[in-house]
C-alpha cells in the first residue's frame, strides 16, 4: 500500500528566503508525481507534474525534483513571497489500475512580511 | 474552456441523514473521481467514473455510492451520515482514466454533519 509522507508539517520563513518541501513516498513504482497548492478551504491547484522518466520541472519560482528510486521529491521555492502562504500538498500516482491519487498530508506554509 | 464546477459550496446535515453531491466535469472530460478531505488531512480517494461506470474504489462503506451521467457530470450520495463525515469533498475530471492524463480539481463541497 502506497503512503506518502510530508516534512515538515508546518513551516514558517520571512519573505525573500529560499526554501524546501519534502515529500517521501514508500512504493517507487509511481507513474508521475504532483505538486499541488491549497489555500484555506478551498480546491486544490496543480503546480508541477514529474512524469517517473522525469527528475525535475520547473514553473516560475518553483521547482520540483523526483528521486523516484528513493521515493523522495522536493519542491523548491525561490524568494518566498507572502502570496505563497498557503498549504502544498504533494500526491503519486499508481502505475496500474483506476487513476487514484495518494496524497500526502501536506505542509502548511506561512510567508511573513 | 469551463473548469471543474461542485455544488453546493457549504452543506450542513444531521446525522443520519443522506446527502448529494454534484460535479460538472471539465468540458470533454469522460472520467471523474471523487475524494475526501479531512480537515488538516490530505485528500482520500473514494471512487472514480469513467463512462459512467465505477472504475476503481477507495477503502469508504457502501453508504458511499456515486452516478456518472451520459453528460459525464457526476453525483457522491452519502447515506446515513456520521460525524466523520464531516470534509472537504473534492471532485476531479481529466480527459480520459488512467495515469497518464492529469486531474483537474473543482473548488470542493465543504459538508458537516451535526
Amino acid at each position: 500500500k502506497q503512503e506518502v509522507t510530508q516534512i515538515p508539517a508546518a513551516l514558517s520563513v520571512p519573505e525573500g528566503e529560499n526554501l524546501v518541501l519534502n515529500c517521501s513516498f514508500t512504493d517507487s513504482a509511481i507513474y508521475n508525481l504532483q505538486w499541488f497548492r491549497q489555500d484555506p478551504g478551498k480546491g486544490l491547484t496543480s503546480l508541477l507534474l514529474i512524469q517517473s522518466s522525469q527528475r525535475e520541472q520547473t514553473s516560475g519560482r518553483l521547482n520540483a525534483s523526483l528521486d523516484k528510486s528513493s521515493g523522495r521529491s522536493t519542491l523548491y521555492i525561490a524568494a518566498s513571497q507572502p502570496g505563497d502562504s498557503a498549504t502544498y500538498l504533494c500526491a503519486v500516482s499508481g502505475i496500474q489500475g483506476a487513476q487514484k491519487l495518494v496524497f500526502g498530508q501536506g505542509t502548511r506554509l506561512t510567508i511573513n512580511p | 474552456e469551463t473548469g471543474v464546477t461542485q455544488s453546493p459550496t457549504h452543506l450542513i446535515k444531521t446525522r443520519g441523514q443522506q446527502v448529494t453531491l454534484r460535479c460538472s466535469s471539465q468540458s470533454g472530460h469522460n472520467t471523474v473521481s471523487w475524494y475526501q478531505q479531512a480537515l488538516g488531512q490530505g485528500p482520500q480517494f473514494i471512487f472514480q467514473y469513467y463512462r459512467e461506470e465505477e472504475n476503481g474504489r477507495g477503502n469508504f462503506p457502501p453508504r458511499f455510492s456515486g452516478l456518472q451521467f451520459p453528460n459525464y457530470s457526476s453525483e457522491l450520495n452519502v447515506n446515513a451520515l456520521e460525524l466523520d463525515d464531516s470534509a472537504l469533498y473534492l471532485c476531479a475530471s481529466s480527459l480520459e482514466t488512467g495515469p497518464t492524463y492529469e486531474q483537474y480539481f473543482g473548488p470542493g463541497t465543504r459538508l458537516t454533519v451535526t
